[in-house]
């Protein structure tokens, strides 16, 4: 069974310019989670998708930050335009439907934003 | 607020030294205590989930057990392979994210 997916492994953008991040889950994982770890802090929490549904955003932190997923597939996460604070290391995460499934990670998209 | 604390944030342990690690957490209902295991450059890998006090988990050279207030992660005998960070996360209830602890550096020398 292949895990989750991400693309691009790392990114190098100018602040300004726009980047979308992709995100493949596990097939047949509802859930997906996209966290955010940024220089000498701890993983934090973005946003929740049920299927094709935002189930939680509230750790998007402004409106630069647009999550979508197509048909409850694969999901993107676009950041426009993008500043020197939105460096770090973003991770996406599945869960089965229901119950207290464990969240398995992609190994992640690195942001560098100069 | 919710919230996980983990330590030591660095662990340095010769091979085969035993040790553990802790994982200390304050939410307002508990659902669920995780630890994954984070290698340089890669995501974090599941290893345990926890869900009530009492409760033990074992894979290998690893356990992890759980109380009211606190998880352990206990390494015996530890192989310079299981060196990685290890990360303490936990659900709340009727919430779907994790909340993560900023991890412990384990380092095993041979």
């Amino acid at each position: 069974e292949a895990g989750v997916t991400q693309f691009p492994s790392h990114s190098v953008i100018e602040k300004g310019q726009t980047v979308t991040l992709r995100c493949d889950p596990i097939s047949g994982h509802d859930n997906l989670y996209w966290y955010r770890r940024v220089m000498g802090k701890e993983i934090k929490f973005l946003l929740h998708f049920v299927k094709e549904s935002k189930q939680d955003e509230s750790g998007m932190p402004n409106n630069r930050f647009l999550a979508e997923r197509t048909g409850g597939t694969y999901s993107t996460l676009k950041v426009q335009p993008a500043e020197l604070e939105d460096s770090g290391v973003y991770f996406c995460a599945s869960s089965q439907a229901r119950g207290v499934y464990e969240q398995y990670f992609g190994p992640g998209t690195r942001l560098t934003v100069t | 607020e919710d919230q996980v604390t983990q330590s030591p944030e660095a662990l340095r342990l010769q091979e085969g030294e035993s040790s553990s690690l802790n994982c200390s957490y304050t939410v307002s209902g508990l659902r669920g205590l995780f630890w994954y295991r984070q290698d340089p450059g890669k995501g974090p890998e599941f290893l345990f989930t926890l869900y009530s006090a009492g409760e033990e988990k074992e894979k290998e050279r690893l356990k992890a057990t759980l109380t009211k207030k606190e998880s352990f992660l206990h390494i015996t005998a530890p192989k310079p392979e299981d060196s990685a960070t290890y990360l303490c996360a936990v659900r709340t209830i009727g919430q779907g994210n994790l909340i993560f602890g900023k991890g412990t550096k384990l380092s095993v020398k041979p």
